[in-house]
C-alpha cells in the first residue's frame, strides 16, 4: 500500500487561528479523503478531496470552514479554520486503493486552546 | 441515516482463546465491508475486506458477512495480547462506484495473559 505522511503530526493551536494539515502520498492516487476522529470517538468522513475540482464535503461540514486543496496526485491540504475548541480532534488523511480500500495516515493531533 | 452499530465493549477474552467482534448496518445496498485495528494513539490499520457473502480467511483473522441479516463479524483466533486494541467496522455507503466510508464507533478488545 501506499506510504502516506501528515505534517504537522499534532499542534496546539489558539482559539480564532487556522491550521493547515498537509497530506503526502509516495504514489499518485485517484481518491484522497479528510476525516475526523474527535477524543473517544469513531471517524467521520468531512470531505472528498478532489483533483483539479472543487472537494466534496459531507453533510455538518462546509468549505468556508475546512478549505481544501488538491493540486495534484500525491497531495493534499485540509484548513481548519477560526478555530474553536470544540474542534479538538485528530485530522486523519487516507486514499483509496484498490476495489474501494482506504489506507490512512498518521493523524495530525490537534488540541485548540 | 446510514448507520454501522458495533458494541463498545470492553471485550475480554484470555489469551488463547477467540474473539468475536460483530458489527450491524443499516444500507441494505452496501456492498463491501472492512475491519480496521486501531491502537490507542496510531492511525486505523486496514485488516480485513469482504465483499461476498460467507466467510474470509487471514491468517488468524477470519471476516465473515452476511448481506441478508447485514450483519459482519470478525473472528480473531488464538488471540493474543497484541490484539488488544479498537476494532471498527466500515462500511461502503456511497452509490455505486463512489468510495464513502461510514465507520462504527469500534469494539475495545482486551486479551489478557
Amino acid at each position: 500500500s501506499a506510504v502516506i505522511s501528515q505534517k504537522p503530526s499534532r499542534d496546539i493551536c489558539q482559539r480564532g487561528t487556522s491550521l493547515t494539515i498537509q497530506c503526502q502520498v509516495d504514489s499518485q492516487v485517484t481518491m484522497m479523503f479528510w476525516y475526523r476522529q474527535q477524543p473517544g470517538q469513531s471517524l467521520t468522513l468531512i470531505a472528498t478531496a478532489n483533483q483539479g475540482s472543487e472537494a466534496t464535503y459531507e453533510s455538518g461540514f462546509v468549505i468556508d470552514k475546512f478549505p481544501i486543496s488538491r493540486p495534484n496526485l500525491t497531495f493534499s491540504t485540509l484548513t481548519v479554520s477560526n478555530m474553536s475548541p470544540e474542534d479538538s480532534s485528530i485530522y486523519l488523511c487516507s486514499v483509496g486503493q484498490g476495489p474501494n480500500e482506504q489506507f490512512f495516515g498518521p493523524g495530525t493531533r490537534l488540541t485548540v486552546l | 441515516q446510514k448507520e454501522v452499530e458495533q458494541n463498545s465493549g470492553p471485550l475480554s477474552v484470555p489469551e488463547g482463546a477467540i474473539a468475536s467482534l460483530n458489527c450491524t448496518y443499516s444500507d441494505r445496498g452496501s456492498q463491501s465491508f472492512f475491519w480496521y485495528r486501531q491502537y490507542s494513539g496510531k492511525s486505523p490499520e486496514l485488516i480485513m475486506s469482504i465483499y461476498s457473502n460467507g466467510d474470509k480467511e487471514d491468517g488468524r483473522f477470519t471476516a465473515q458477512l452476511n448481506k441478508a441479516s447485514q450483519y459482519v463479524s470478525l473472528l480473531i483466533r488464538d488471540s493474543q495480547p497484541s490484539d488488544s486494541a479498537t476494532y471498527l467496522c466500515a462500511v461502503n455507503m456511497g452509490p455505486s462506484g463512489y468510495n464513502k466510508l461510514i465507520f462504527g464507533a469500534g469494539t475495545r478488545l482486551a486479551v489478557h495473559p
